[in-house]
């Protein structure tokens, strides 16, 4: 069936360091792909989202390429800041209905 | 702007007893979702609907059944809650099957002691 499996955290940076959070998926067909966060006490919301092979989605300084031949959908950041932490998901599309990741926490200290 | 209410930020409830949490959206959306949300599992789909009185399962509906009388409001219901139905419940809606991002809401913690 179709499942999402990103890197299980959690991931711990200081701020300006470098961010890369894996996600890979399988599925039948071509699903649409997305990243949401989750800030403390709120719900999720979508960060970026691409939904062919080879787009980027972007948003925040964030960045995430949908790569079809390693099936993946890896985000990064270049220079993570304090507000940055949260819970991260990796999704995907299809049959109509959005499977999830288990998520990856992430702490930015300053 | 888009805002999707669920009517509990927190809930405790006894085992057996007949729970309702309800969710409002506010943005004609057709698609509404049901998700748990639990550590070390991510979200896990529990039922979902396209339209009025329409109802599909997700991936655990067991223990669940939900009601879609009118297009902005969705309720799940526990029919005899169980403290194994602890968890984090987050409601979301959607424009569109598949493609446009879902919108959520601040979820309610629920406790089943």
């Amino acid at each position: 069936g179709n499942s999402v499996t990103q890197m299980e955290g959690p991931v711990t940076l200081s701020e300006e360091a470098f961010l890369t959070i894996n996600c890979t998926y399988t599925a039948t067909g071509y699903p649409s792909l997305f990243w949401y966060v989750q800030y403390p006490g709120e719900g999720l919301q979508l960060l970026l989202k691409a939904t062919k092979a080879d787009d980027k989605g972007s948003n925040k300084g964030f960045e995430a390429t949908y790569r079809k031949e390693t099936t993946s959908f890896h985000l990064e950041k270049g220079s993570v800041q304090v507000s940055d932490s949260a819970v991260y998901f990796c999704a995907q599309s299809s049959n109509y209905k959005l499977t999830f990741g288990k998520g990856t926490l992430l702490t930015v200290n300053p | 702007d888009v805002k999707v209410t669920q009517s509990s930020r927190y809930l405790v409830k006894r085992t057996g007893e007949k729970v309702f949490l309800e969710c409002v959206q506010d943005m004609d959306h057709e698609n509404m979702f049901w998700y748990r949300q639990d550590p070390g599992l991510g979200l896990r789909l529990i039922y979902f609907s396209y339209d009025v009185k329409m109802k599909e399962k997700g991936d655990i509906p067991e223990g669940y059944s939900v009601s879609r009388e009118k297009k902005e409001r969705f309720s799940l219901i526990l029919e005899s809650a169980s403290t194994n139905q602890t968890s984090m419940y987050l409601c979301a809606s959607s424009a569109d099957r598949g493609l446009s991002p879902l919108h959520f809401g601040n979820g309610t913690r629920l406790t089943v002691t």
